[in-house]
């Protein structure tokens, strides 16, 4: 499985679009993108995942580059309940989910 | 409904005691997982069920020992521990053998667990 770095912490206005990136640029083929977010001391929620299309669901968008190797979750209307630890995982073997170290974003008022 | 549910919350236990993590789906989830989470560390995978059969350990110590009774739930028996391991235990769930991105996984609310 590719590994997935991430930036360790992003503030955003509430209401403004949170943009969050991440980069997994040995990703393969057949690897998905999925994003969990982690609300302090709570199990990881899913929010989205995509293999090369961009995806939206009622959550957020997903946005992959043409080239795969990175990518931008992007709340469109970040809200104080959106604080959390958001995880970009690349998943080739799906028994096998591997969290990198996550973007801790901070919806500020 | 995609709840995953886990008993106890809470857990505080000496290193001599024997104890028991619980976590039960009603997905009809054929895969199972359970994760470590240290405080301020991503989830690591320990273990993973799959059809109630034991297809991942990745090199956890014995004194963990996993159990799957039935497709609904498993089991995470606890023994011996240090406090070292004091940590967010999570369990998750995914329908194994989907087309392509039919693997989501869906993860419990944890038990936190205090080895004294």
């Amino acid at each position: 499985d590719a590994k997935t770095t991430q930036p360790t912490s992003m503030d955003c206005a509430e209401g403004r679009a949170a943009n969050l990136p991440c980069n997994h640029s040995t990703i393969s083929g057949n690897e998905y993108v999925y994003w969990y977010r982690q609300i302090h001391s709570q199990g990881p929620q899913y929010i989205i995942h995509g293999l090369k299309n961009n995806e939206t669901n009622e959550m957020a968008s997903l946005i992959i580059t043409e080239d795969r190797k990175s990518s931008t979750l992007i709340l469109p209307h970040a809200t104080l309940r959106d604080t959390a630890v958001y995880y970009c995982i690349s998943v080739y073997n799906f028994n096998k989910f591997y969290f990198g170290s996550g973007t801790k974003l901070n919806v500020k008022p | 409904d995609t709840e995953v549910t886990q008993t106890p919350k809470h857990l505080v236990m000496g290193m001599t005691n024997k104890k028991s993590l619980k976590c039960e789906q009603h997905m009809g989830h054929r895969a199972m997982y359970w994760y470590k989470q240290k405080a301020k560390k991503p989830p690591e995978l320990m273990f993973v069920y799959s059809y109630e059969k034991l297809s991942i350990n990745e090199s956890v110590p014995s004194r963990f020992s996993p159990e799957c009774p039935n497709s609904s739930l498993l089991n995470l028996h606890l023994h011996a521990l240090q406090p070292e391991d004091s940590a967010l235990y999570l369990c998750a769930s995914s329908q194994p053998g989907g087309a392509g991105d039919q693997e989501t996984q869906y993860f419990g609310p944890g038990t936190r667990l205090l080895v004294l």
